[in-house]
């Protein structure tokens, strides 16, 4: 069974700092990786989806990085801001037919301060 | 505004009520879903729907009913809940189940059973 664990649960910075977030996986058996922003009382909004044939997908200040073999996936956030500050979520999603079974990290909760 | 709309955000019910949950997607896609987000607990899967047929029944118990008139609305049929059940219940969309189809998510409903 897929398990996904990210780290930290929670982080809180400065402004400006460059800051990392981490998220490993069980069975590297993966079609993609994915990273998600939650903000307080509302749903999910998707940053970047690696496919397992990459090494890497970036969107402005955010870089996700994905080495399926040793099942592992990290998101770089430069210069953060407190605009920045939410939950960020990890999910994966497994090869062959998996109907779109998303497995999802618990998250890691972020703080930025002005 | 992600294209999935859910309704109501917040409902309160007794364990002997029966209520019904809402989704509606306005982006085109062929298949939906739910998830359930419980305080410190990873999001799960509960149901998916591919052009309107249900794919995926990851054990949900029975006192779960969904339904899937059409490819844009997806309903969750609430009876006998149990406490251990208030969470946040996510509906989200996706043009079909495979590997390279990014999953759209709504705001969710956040159910308290009393």
């Amino acid at each position: 069974k897929q398990e996904v664990t990210q780290i930290p649960a929670a982080l809180s910075v400065p402004e400006g700092e460059n800051l990392v977030l981490n998220c490993s996986f069980t069975d590297s058996a993966i079609y993609n990786l994915q990273w998600f922003r939650q903000d307080p009382g509302k749903g999910l909004t998707s940053l970047l989806l690696i496919q397992s044939s990459q090494r890497e997908q970036t969107s402005g200040r955010l870089n996700a990085s994905l080495d399926k073999s040793s099942g592992r996936s990290t998101l770089y956030i430069a210069a953060s801001q407190p605009g920045d500050s939410a939950t960020y979520l990890c999910a994966v999603k497994p090869g062959g037919t998996s109907y779109g079974k998303l497995t999802f990290g618990q998250g890691t909760i972020l703080t930025v301060h002005p | 505004e992600t294209g999935v709309t859910q309704t109501p955000r917040h409902l309160v019910m007794g364990m002997t009520n029966k209520k019904s949950l809402k989704c509606e997607q306005h982006l085109g896609h062929n298949a939906m879903y739910w998830y359930k987000q419980s305080a410190k607990k990873p999001l799960e899967l509960m149901f998916v729907y591919s052009l309107e047929e249900r794919v995926e029944n990851n054990s949900v118990p029975s006192r779960f009913s969904p339904e899937c008139p059409n490819s844009s609305h997806l309903f969750l049929h609430l009876h006998t809940l149990q406490p251990e059940d208030s969470a946040l219940y996510l509906c989200a969309s996706s043009q079909g189940t495979g590997g390279i189809y990014e999953q759209y998510f709504g705001p969710g409903t956040r159910l308290t059973v009393t």
